[in-house]
C-alpha cells in the first residue's frame, strides 16, 4: 500500500498570511491530485499534477510536483476565510486513488 | 445537477440491523468507488466497481459488508447487523475511467445506536 503523509496536521492562521502545506510518499506516483473538503460535504478536486517539476496554479493556489513524482506542495497566498477547510492529496495505483489524512485550515478574519 | 448523488444524507441504525447507502454516478460515469472517512483516519477505499462488475473489493471487510452498481438503479453499499464500530461517513464518488479524477458525492453519515 503507497502511504501520503501530509503535514502540517492542523494550521491556523490569519487572514493576509501566506502558507504551504506538504503531501510526501516514499512511492512515485503517475499523477497527485489535491483537494479541498468542507465540513458536512465530499472532497472537491482542486488540481491533477503529472510531470515531475510540474507547477500548476488556481488563483491564489500554487501547486507544486516534486521531480522525483514523490512530493507535492500546496501554496496559499493571502488567505481568506473561505480557503478554510480539509485539503486532501490523493495518487497511487491507476485506478483506485489512495488518501493522506489530510491538513486542516483555519483562516480567522 | 448533475453531480454525483447520495441517500440518505443520513443515517441512524440500532446494532444488529442492516444499513443501505444508495450513490447515484454523474452522468456517464460508470467507475464507481466506496470510500469510508473517520476523523482519526482519513479517507479508507472500500470498493471499486463497474456497471454489473466488483473491480477491487480489497478495502472491502469481508463479513457484513457488500456492494453493487447494477445496469440499472444507483450503486448500493449493504452493511448487515451493524455495529458501533461502522458509524462513519461513508462517501461514494464516480469517474470516467481510469486515470480520471474522482468526483464525489456528499456522503452518508451513518451513526449506529
Amino acid at each position: 500500500t503507497q502511504l501520503l503523509e501530509q503535514s502540517p496536521q492542523f494550521l491556523s492562521i490569519q487572514e493576509g498570511e501566506n502558507l504551504t502545506v506538504y503531501c510526501n510518499s516514499s512511492s512515485v506516483f503517475s499523477s497527485l491530485q489535491w483537494y479541498r473538503q468542507e465540513p458536512g460535504e465530499g472532497p472537491v478536486l482542486l488540481v491533477t499534477v503529472v510531470t515531475g517539476g510540474e507547477v500548476k496554479k488556481l488563483k491564489r493556489l500554487t501547486f507544486q510536483f516534486g521531480d522525483a513524482r514523490k512530493d507535492s506542495s500546496l501554496h496559499i497566498t493571502a488567505a481568506q476565510p473561505g480557503d478554510t477547510g480539509l485539503y486532501l492529496c490523493a495518487g497511487g495505483r491507476s485506478y483506485i486513488p489512495t488518501f493522506g489524512r489530510g491538513t486542516s485550515l483555519i483562516v480567522h478574519p | 445537477n448533475a453531480g454525483v448523488m447520495q441517500n440518505p444524507r443520513h443515517l441512524v441504525r440500532r446494532r444488529g440491523q442492516e444499513a443501505r447507502l444508495r450513490c447515484s454516478p454523474m452522468k456517464g460515469h460508470s467507475h464507481v468507488y466506496w470510500y469510508r472517512q473517520l476523523p482519526e483516519e482519513g479517507l479508507k477505499f472500500m470498493v471499486y466497481l463497474q456497471k454489473e462488475n466488483i473491480i477491487d473489493e480489497s478495502g472491502m471487510p469481508k463479513e457484513r459488508f457488500s456492494a453493487e452498481f447494477p445496469k440499472e438503479g444507483p450503486s448500493i453499499l449493504r452493511i448487515q447487523q451493524v455495529v458501533r464500530g461502522d458509524s462513519a461517513a461513508y462517501f461514494c464518488a464516480s469517474s470516467l475511467g481510469d486515470n480520471s479524477p474522482l468526483h464525489f458525492g456528499n456522503g452518508t453519515r451513518l451513526t449506529v445506536t
